[in-house]
């Protein structure tokens, strides 16, 4: 089966940086998702890593360590609009079933 | 439109009513997924069609769920019988093709509301 842990909620300062982590346990790994859900709309992709490492898109990075089953999203320069919950997402198995952590609730506050 | 659409986007069902909710994937989309969400949680996979076969429904909670999606498109969930444990978001998500990096793409999701 899969276990996907990530925290409930954070908080942050608009202007800082925030680090999401998530760990994982699973078989079969073909990539990890993080998505971006605001409060009554639907997730929106992020990123996808397959290899280790840091993959940067704009103000999000996101790392992967399959060794350690660990990964994290990081937003820098954070906004008001960046408070929203933000999904960990595992790939595993033959096709593209995902499944997907609880969600950290972020916060951003001034 | 260019996005996965769901309808309709609110429910409200009584206890023992059968319920269907409808989703329109993006044109030319392969895969397409159900998720039920609760409140505070993250999506749990119901089930799974690549085109018009239904290749994984392991994640359906009971005999009362059953989804189709006869021409490879438009895809129906239905549950019979609600229950008040029933209320959920209910997101759809369609992507290209099977590949397991491509993303997908979430409609708007249905709110079911079992009274």
């Amino acid at each position: 089966g899969q276990n996907i842990d990530q925290p409930t909620e954070m908080t942050a300062t608009e202007g800082a940086i925030v680090q999401i982590n998530c760990t994982y346990q699973t078989s079969g790994f073909n990539g990890l998702f993080w998505y971006q859900q605001h409060a009554g709309e639907a997730p929106t992709f992020l990123s996808y890593n397959v290899l280790d490492g840091l993959e940067e898109k704009g103000r999000f990075s996101s790392f992967l360590s399959r060794s350690k089953g660990y990964s994290y999203l990081l937003l820098k320069e954070l906004q008001m609009k960046d408070s929203a919950s933000y999904l960990c997402a595992v790939c595993s198995g033959g096709y593209q079933k995902v499944t997907f952590g609880i969600g950290t609730k972020l916060q951003v506050i001034p | 439109g260019a996005g996965v659409s769901q309808s309709p986007r609110y429910k409200v069902a009584k206890r023992g009513q059968d319920v269907a909710l409808r989703c329109d994937p993006i044109s030319g989309h392969v895969s397409l997924f159900w998720y039920q969400q609760a409140l505070g949680q993250g999506p749990e996979f119901l089930t799974y069609f690549q085109n018009e076969a239904q290749l994984d429904k392991s994640g359906l909670p009971s005999d009362r769920f059953f989804a189709e999606r006869p021409e490879g498109s438009v895809s129906t969930l239905k549950i019979q019988r609600t229950q008040q444990e029933d209320s959920a978001v209910y997101l759809c998500a369609s992507s290209l093709d099977t590949s397991s990096y491509n993303e997908q793409f979430f409609g708007p999701g249905t709110r079911l509301t079992v009274l």
